[in-house]
């Protein structure tokens, strides 16, 4: 099994849709976030959480919430969808502490219509 | 915030050489390189640090200049395998406090 796992892998949702997009860790980090990658872009840091009681907005959370579960669930939702939040979303996690590498999930593919 | 990469795509040959560059308007601590392959995550390649450590790759080499606010990665000889996006990263933030932040990506194809 994967360390980082995203559900659901593909999505299609309605303009003004709730979605949430959830990610689970066996890895143990304390430090999770969430990316979305766009063409041209890169990724781009929606949210970010160091441990359960600590969640911090990233550069691009308008339209966006999430919800720290537990150390090893972090779930992202989009209250109203919309179309230009069609993207690649990544979940990744890492140790504390500088100089540590990150680990990815395999995406969600998300597309608002 | 966060950093740029040049060029934005870069088709080679097999066995030619390509250079990935990544320019960050603040100061940087250290640099990280990720790969990403065709539908796949992003996956870590190395580290660079103040001082010249680099922690990673063994057929990969990259630069750090801390006074630039620069890293270049060096792709010598490509091969077939070398193909995807590739960005760099960086913790920004306070003690306790680090996030990543990433770059705008290289996409680099490498053919036969």
């Amino acid at each position: 099994d994967a360390d980082v796992t995203q559900t659901p892998r593909n999505r299609i949702t309605k303009t003004g849709k709730r979605i949430m997009l959830e990610c689970s860790q066996t890895k143990g980090h304390d430090r999770m976030y969430w990316y979305r990658q766009d063409p041209g872009l890169g990724l781009r840091l929606i949210y970010y959480s160091f441990d359960v009681k600590d969640i911090n907005k990233g550069e691009i959370s308008d339209g966006y919430s999430v919800s720290r579960q537990a150390q090893a669930k972090f779930s992202l939702s989009l209250e109203s969808a919309i179309p230009n939040q069609t993207a690649l979303y990544f979940c990744a996690t890492s140790d504390p502490g500088r100089d540590t590498e990150a680990f990815f999930g395999q995406g969600t593919r998300l597309t608002v219509v | 915030q966060q950093p740029v990469q040049s060029p934005q795509a870069v088709i080679l040959r097999e066995g030619e050489d390509a250079v990935i560059n990544c320019s960050s308007s603040k100061a940087l601590y250290s640099v990280h390189w990720y790969r990403q392959k065709h539908g796949e995550a992003p996956v870590f390649l190395m580290i660079l640090l103040k001082g010249g450590e680099q922690k990673g790759h063994e057929k990969i080499s990259a630069s750090f200049n801390e006074k630039k606010q620069q890293s270049s990665l060096y792709l010598t000889a490509s091969q077939l395998s070398y193909s995807g996006t590739y960005f760099c990263g960086t913790e920004m933030g306070t003690s306790g406090t680090y996030k990543y932040i990433f770059g705008t990506g290289t996409r680099l194809k490498v053919l036969a």
